[in-house]
């Protein structure tokens, strides 16, 4: 199946900084990219949809402002969490559409402190 | 965001033993799919399913999209301490560049 870097692994930030996550697809061009946020013992639940060349899909309840999502181009979409504040610690995943099926990233563990 | 309603939320079984988990919508979903994620890692696909009353095998493994369309079960057979993990059913209601819902999953425990 395709395969789905992301990076970093895990990050440690201060509070009121900010953290860029990468999603990159190494074997397709992903036009859509999907992020996810899983808090502890809880499942995924989808915070965007990521378009490349335009405007993110931001579900209800999550803040645009606050998770910036670019993909500017078929191989990469970044999730920038602004401001981070603890209650944003969580395990970010995101995942790409290929022709056979969904593929995940290993997940990035952001603590704010 | 909707999820599915999956069960049961956590077993503790012994090696050996058979396991079976499913997952309920709501909805009428044209794909399921089963995912299995170990700690601190990304969701790693097990199982998908196309059709209505598909039954597909894969290895210990084997997964049934049920003839309603909202409903999906996971058996595992024979389990051993690497089945260990946390299981989700995820599934979506059309075709296109669209996410998938998923279950809460299932915490699975093996007692060797």
């Amino acid at each position: 199946g395709a395969v789905v870097s992301q990076h970093p692994s895990w990050v440690i930030c201060k509070s009121g900084t900010s953290v860029k996550i990468e999603c990159r697809s190494l074997d397709f061009q992903a036009t859509t990219m999907f992020w996810y946020r899983q808090f502890p013992k809880q499942s995924l639940m989808l915070m965007a949809t990521s378009n490349e060349g335009s405007k993110a899909t931001y579900e209800q309840g999550v803040e645009k402002d606050k998770f910036l999502i670019n993909h500017a181009s078929l191989t990469l979409s970044t999730l920038t969490v602004t401001s981070a504040h603890p209650e944003d610690s969580s395990f970010y995943i995101c995942s790409i559409q290929a022709f056979y099926g969904y593929t995940f990233g290993s997940g990035t563990r952001l603590t704010v402190v | 965001g909707q999820q599915l309603n999956q069960s049961p939320q956590s077993m503790f079984i012994q090696e050996g033993e058979d396991v079976s988990m499913n997952c309920t919508s709501s909805s009428i979903f044209n794909t399921w799919l089963w995912y299995k994620q170990d700690p601190g890692e990304g969701p790693v696909l097990l199982i998908a399913l196309y059709k209505a009353g598909e039954l597909t095998s894969n290895g210990r493994l084997t997964a049934q999209f049920g003839i309603t369309r909202k409903d999906s079960f996971l058996n595992i057979s024979a389990s051993i301490p690497s089945d260990v993990g946390i299981y989700f059913c995820a599934g979506r209601w059309n075709s296109g560049n669209t996410p998938l819902v998923f279950g809460k999953g299932t915490r699975l425990s093996v007692i060797a």
